[in-house]
């Protein structure tokens, strides 16, 4: 049973618009949320992260979004730029790295 | 050299060969970890270890067995494998027990004929 669920394996915007990407889970005792960023032929790398006490943390052009009753988190990427085409990766813990979860991936292509 | 370092990048082996795989952290922290990624699959994350000592084993088959002999570095013995056991294998570490994220290597692409 998956407890992050990434439902868009894929998604497509144009340079200069805005990247949403979304990431469901159902363990309500996660309280530690992030999102990791992957190119092809290298690791994850992290990009941002986000505590239950928070709806929202901003780095950026990213932004992370917390919606603890619908157990749903959200990332913007705004502007969009051609290197922000990756996979990402939402993963939520329990408290501590050990016990991170990972979602599937989205792939996002930022288009000319 | 910076971050997590981890060698072989790609791997080709035998089912019946024994290899492994090594990683190694320069970033100081105290915690190493290995995952595994198969394709349109979640990171699997395979044992961890916390200041040399192994903390998790999510029920991996003891084909793979893991060896960290100091915080810094971190291996991954390999013997008797299948091919479905061919994926990314991502070698991550981090600073316990604050909730500081993982960085990871780049990982070694493993393909077992």
């Amino acid at each position: 049973d998956q407890q992050v669920k990434q439902n868009s394996p894929s998604l497509s915007v144009q340079e200069g618009r805005i990247s949403i990407l979304n990431c469901d889970y159902t363990n309500s005792m996660f309280d530690y949320f992030l999102w990791y960023k992957k190119y092809p032929a290298e690791g994850p790398t992290f990009l941002i992260s986000i505590s239950s006490i928070k709806d929202k943390n901003e780095d950026g052009r990213f932004t992370v979004f917390l919606n603890k009753s619908a157990k749903h988190l959200s990332l913007h990427i705004v502007p969009s730029q051609p290197g922000d085409s990756a996979v990402y990766f939402c993963a939520a813990s329990t408290g501590t790295a050990s016990k991170l979860t990972f979602g599937t991936g989205t792939r996002l292509q930022v288009t000319l | 050299e910076t971050g997590v370092t981890q060698t072989p990048r790609h791997l080709v082996m035998g089912m019946t060969n024994k290899k492994s795989l090594k990683c190694e952290q320069h970033l100081g922290h105290n915690a190493m970890y290995w995952y595994k990624q198969s394709a349109k699959k979640p990171l699997e994350l395979m044992f961890v270890y916390n200041f040399k000592e192994q903390t998790e084993n999510n029920s991996v088959p003891s084909r793979f067995s893991p060896e960290c002999p100091n915080s810094s570095h971190l291996f991954l013995h390999l013997h008797t494998l299948q091919p479905e056991d061919s994926a990314l294998y991502l070698c991550a570490s981090s600073q316990e027990p604050y909730n500081s994220p993982l960085h990871f290597g780049n990982g070694t692409r493993l393909t077992v004929t």
